[in-house]
């Protein structure tokens, strides 16, 4: 079963609105980490956001922040006013566990356009 | 600050050829990784190192060798290449966690493109 899965393969979004990527993860450990990644077309990975499975607050850094949803086991990210510079393959990911060996499984992606 | 480099960028093979990719880090991080990227399924973790000397196996690992001989360098070997192996490759790198508190953040390389005719 996949642990992560990022269901929209690709979505659209005006310049200046904000849009919502969807990942939800299937782990029974209580201890885990969610990752979001970016991969413009020069194709870096740039970490953007990372949420703990024991933090009690969404995880927010500038324009990108994490809607986490335990119960839902869902951790979307939304993105504020967009700008074109946003357009991307953006990849969900997740670590289990204790993080003594942090490695990452990653989802499928989604490719973000943002048109003026 | 040079972060995670690998060699080489790019790479045409033809099947059943040999090569090393050759991953860098100057970041004194204990952890390295090698990821490989194809088309609709995101990246996948072929071998990972939790410090110099040691390996371990992750979700595609056939076909792939690794040594991490030194800290700062991580080699991922492809003994007799088959065209299932071409892709993007991606190495990279974390730290230990400080005081228990995960940060997890991969610095990753800028992949390396094979090509296996």
């Amino acid at each position: 079963a996949q642990k992560i899965t990022q269901t929209q393969p690709g979505m659209f979004v005006q310049e200046k609105e904000a849009v919502t990527l969807d990942c939800t993860y299937d782990t029974s450990d209580p201890s885990y980490g969610l990752f979001w990644y970016k991969q413009p077309s020069s194709g870096e990975m740039i970490f953007l956001i990372y949420q703990g499975s024991y933090d009690q607050q969404n995880a927010t850094e500038g324009r990108y922040s994490l809607n986490f949803q335990k119960a839902r086991k869902s951790a979307n990210l939304v993105i504020s006013a967009s700008q074109l510079g946003d357009s991307a393959m953006y990849f969900c990911a997740m670590r289990e566990g204790e993080a003594n060996t942090d490695k990452l499984i990653f989802g499928t992606g989604t490719r973000l356009q943002v048109f003026p | 600050n040079a972060g995670v480099t690998q060699t080489p960028k790019f790479r045409v093979l033809k099947t059943g050829q040999s090569m090393t990719l050759l991953c860098a880090q100057d970041m004194n991080h204990e952890y390295m990784y090698w990821y490989r990227q194809d088309p609709g399924m995101g990246l996948r973790l072929i071998h990972y190192s939790v410090g110099e000397g040691t390996t371990a196996k992750g979700e595609v690992p056939d076909g792939y060798n690794v040594s991490r001989l030194k800290k700062q360098n991580f080699l991922l070997g492809l003994e007799s290449a088959a065209p299932s192996q071409t892709s993007v490759y991606f190495c990279a790198s974390s730290s230990l966690l400080l005081a228990g508190v995960p940060t997890g953040e991969l610095f990753f390389g800028e992949g390396s493109r094979l090509t296996v005719l």
